[in-house]
């Protein structure tokens, strides 16, 4: 595929479990971003990773968030006893290098729905 | 810390005229690049066109031409000849020059809707 892909498109869970959601960058990109879109927020960075660096994580809402991004490629976002505010579409984005002239290149998204 | 303001929630335009959304920016530094991205119900964002602020020209891609005022930290976007196509969520972008600033900076967005 040539662009970026998430998964899954959509997700619905109950209030205090954990969800897992993927995020498979343009092959090549070195750097990955993920943002949140929700209703009375709008689009909210959340972390960001570049190559091997440590990763950029002060957009993160609490420690129930978490990312990590194996062999420099696949990303996945983990929020830990999930809560009703959660719920939002959790948007993927990479770009090839990480520097101010890249465009970053977004994913369809993961619509998480917490009940 | 940089913000970006959309002030028009909403808009309509009539296929093939022209509209213009607003977008407005506060930020310290000189160093930058912004962006409008289009969101369609698909949800997948596509970047419509983007301006470096070290260029007085302002950026046109096909249709679609920005309005860069950096004195006033304003940068509208301008669609001729809408098409209904072209009906969609517009989200105005900011992202700093420095290298590890990556992330983009968003404002909430103007819905387009466009009449036949």
């Amino acid at each position: 595929g040539a662009g970026v892909s998430q998964s899954p498109s959509n997700k619905v869970t109950e209030k205090g479990k954990d969800v897992e959601l993927r995020c498979d960058p343009i092959s090549g990109h070195t750097a990955l971003y993920w943002y949140r879109q929700s209703l009375g927020q709008g689009l909210e960075f959340l972390i960001y990773f570049q190559g091997n660096s440590a990763p950029d994580k002060s957009g993160l809402p609490s420690d129930r968030f978490s990312a990590e991004r194996t062999g420099g490629s696949v990303s996945t976002l983990t929020i830990q006893r999930t809560q009703q505010e959660d719920s939002a579409v959790y948007l993927c984005a990479s770009s090839l290098g990480g520097i101010s002239t890249d465009t970053q290149y977004f994913g369809p998204g993961t619509r998480l729905t917490v009940l | 810390a940089q913000t970006v303001t959309q002030s028009q929630p909403e808009m309509s335009v009539q296929e093939a005229e022209t509209v213009t959304l607003s977008c407005t920016y506060d930020t310290s530094e000189s160093d930058y690049y912004l962006f409008w991205y289009k969101q369609p119900p698909s949800r997948q964002m596509i970047l419509v066109i983007r301006q470096e602020a070290y260029k007085q020209q302002n950026a046109t891609e096909n249709r679609f031409s920005v309005n860069f005022q950096k004195a006033a930290k304003s940068f509208s976007l301008k669609i001729s000849d809408s098409q209904l196509g072209d009906a969609a969520m517009y989200f105005c972008a900011y992202r700093s020059g420095r290298g590890s600033q990556g992330n983009l900076i968003f404002g909430k967005g103007t819905k387009l809707s466009v009449k036949p």
